[in-house]
């Protein structure tokens, strides 16, 4: 059970495009997923926190307008990568938790999908 | 401020060997969780194990032990008879709170390899 399905896998877009990548979880209730990002070599930080059908909470630094986060339904989040410039080249992952019923219960581990790997040109 | 330190950029271990990853935490809250997450070269995160801050017992998970000394804020995750496929990044991670909302952050990680 728990399993979170990212995609696409890879993507590379062209300097300008915007690029949106898909976070679902598949057997269980996702009432949160966090998005993440990494640099080679370096440790995952997290970008923001989205909540299903309220507004993503953003970390320090990261450009909400740049990076749009959308929640609507219990099973789906999108992070859209707008006008993508070389220097977002990065490895984006989303990781998901829930409560309730249908869904984990706390403190249990996050979830993750298998991220994506995003090369601007 | 770095609320997680790993001090071991790199680790080396025997085969069949034990070895120890170090973490120490910083946090003002009562409740909390620790996790550790092994991400190998695919770049795919494993959950390994967890402690919640109010567990008395060190949690294990088959060859994955945790060293929860709480007085001192650490959490060193112990890996026994080491296996050529536990070469990867290890990160310990923590959730200031212990609901499923509460965010979790990460460390730098320690880079483990395994030789044969």
């Amino acid at each position: 059970g728990a399993v979170v399905s990212q995609h696409p896998s890879w993507v590379i877009c062209k300097s300008g495009t915007s690029v949106k990548i898909e976070c679902r979880s598949l057997d269980f209730q996702a009432t949160t997923m966090f998005w993440y990002r990494q640099f080679p070599k370096q440790s995952l930080m997290l970008m923001a926190t989205s909540n299903e059908g309220s507004k993503a909470t953003y970390e320090q630094g990261v450009e909400k307008d740049k990076f749009l986060i959308n929640h609507a339904s219990l099973t789906l989040s999108t992070l859209t990568v707008t006008s993508a410039h070389p220097e977002d080249s990065s490895f984006y992952i989303c990781s998901a938790s829930g409560q309730g019923p249908n869904s984990l219960p706390d403190n249990s581990p996050l979830h993750f999908g298998n991220g994506t790997r995003l090369t601007v040109t | 401020a770095q609320k997680i330190t790993q001090t071991q950029p790199g680790m080396f271990v025997q085969e069949k060997e034990a070895v120890t990853l170090d973490c120490t935490y910083d946090t003002s809250d009562q409740s909390y969780g620790l996790f550790w997450y092994k991400q190998p070269s695919s770049g795919e995160m494993i959950f390994l194990i967890y402690q919640g801050s109010y567990d008395e017992q060190n949690a294990t998970e088959g060859r994955y032990s945790l060293n929860f000394q709480k007085a001192r804020k650490s959490a060193n995750l112990v890996i026994s008879a080491s296996q050529l496929g536990d070469s990867a990044m290890y990160f310990c991670a923590m959730r200031e709170g212990v609901a499923s909302y509460d965010k979790v952050i990460f460390g730098p990680g320690t880079s483990l390899s395994v030789i044969p």
